[in-house]
């Protein structure tokens, strides 16, 4: 089961730069997507989210843009921070129900100094 | 801030044991679920729970569990037999009635099957 996926297993970015994380899904019935940021040894924090109406949805440092044609979502985090340093996991899920969240596979972004 | 908890954080049990493994979701959120995550493999979906019913399975979730609301505030996943294959993390969820896209998570149980 691919529905969702993110292809770049790690992601190292200096502290101050942008992060871009990526993510592609096939199944076209998701309408709903989001990331969740998993330290070591803890639960998946929401981060942010987005709707399939939209393109672009921003919360601080963090911004989620959507391109529905291509089926592919990405995370910028703008400036980075060591803090940021932890797993990102993109989500998607079609709301309307109490509808399981299909996850990738995630991304490990190291932040430096 | 009100968050998703989890006993205990590890279990280490004896294949063919039965497990339960407990949640407090968030006090107002009415849509549970569960979620576990093999070592080194995605987080896949078990199941979501609704008004005392199963809202939707996986296909994991087969007759070797079972989800249980036993009084207001805890939310438990069962597994009868466990197999070495049921090691994972599990991770229980929950989400308000309207919001059901956007779940939030406890820390996660450690299992351990030998």
């Amino acid at each position: 089961d691919q529905q969702v996926k993110q292809n770049s297993p790690s992601l190292s970015v200096q502290e101050g730069r942008i992060s871009i994380l990526n993510c592609d899904y096939t199944n076209s019935m998701f309408d709903y997507f989001l990331w969740y940021k998993k330290y070591p040894a803890e639960g998946p924090t929401f981060l942010i989210s987005i709707s399939s109406i939209k393109d672009k949805n921003e919360d601080g440092r963090f911004t989620v843009f959507l391109n529905k044609s291509a089926k592919h979502l990405s995370l910028h985090i703008v400036p980075s921070q060591p803090g940021d340093s932890a797993v990102y996991f993109c989500a998607a899920t079609l709301t309307g129900t109490a509808s399981k969240l299909t996850f990738g596979t995630g991304t490990r972004l190291q932040v430096t100094l | 801030e009100p968050e998703v908890t989890q006993t205990p954080s590890h279990q280490v049990t004896q294949m063919g044991q039965e497990v339960i493994l407990r949640c407090v979701p968030i006090s107002n959120h009415l849509y549970f679920y569960w979620y576990r995550q093999i070592l080194g493999q995605k987080v896949e979906f078990l199941v979501s729970f609704y008004n005392n019913e199963i809202s939707e399975k996986s296909e994991i979730f087969d007759d070797q569990f079972s989800v249980e609301r036993p009084d207001g505030s805890n939310f438990t996943l069962k597994i009868r037999s466990t197999k070495l294959e049921d090691s994972a993390m599990y991770f229980c969820a929950s989400s308000e009635v309207l919001r059901t896209d956007t779940q939030y998570f406890g820390p996660g149980t450690r299992l351990t099957v030998l």
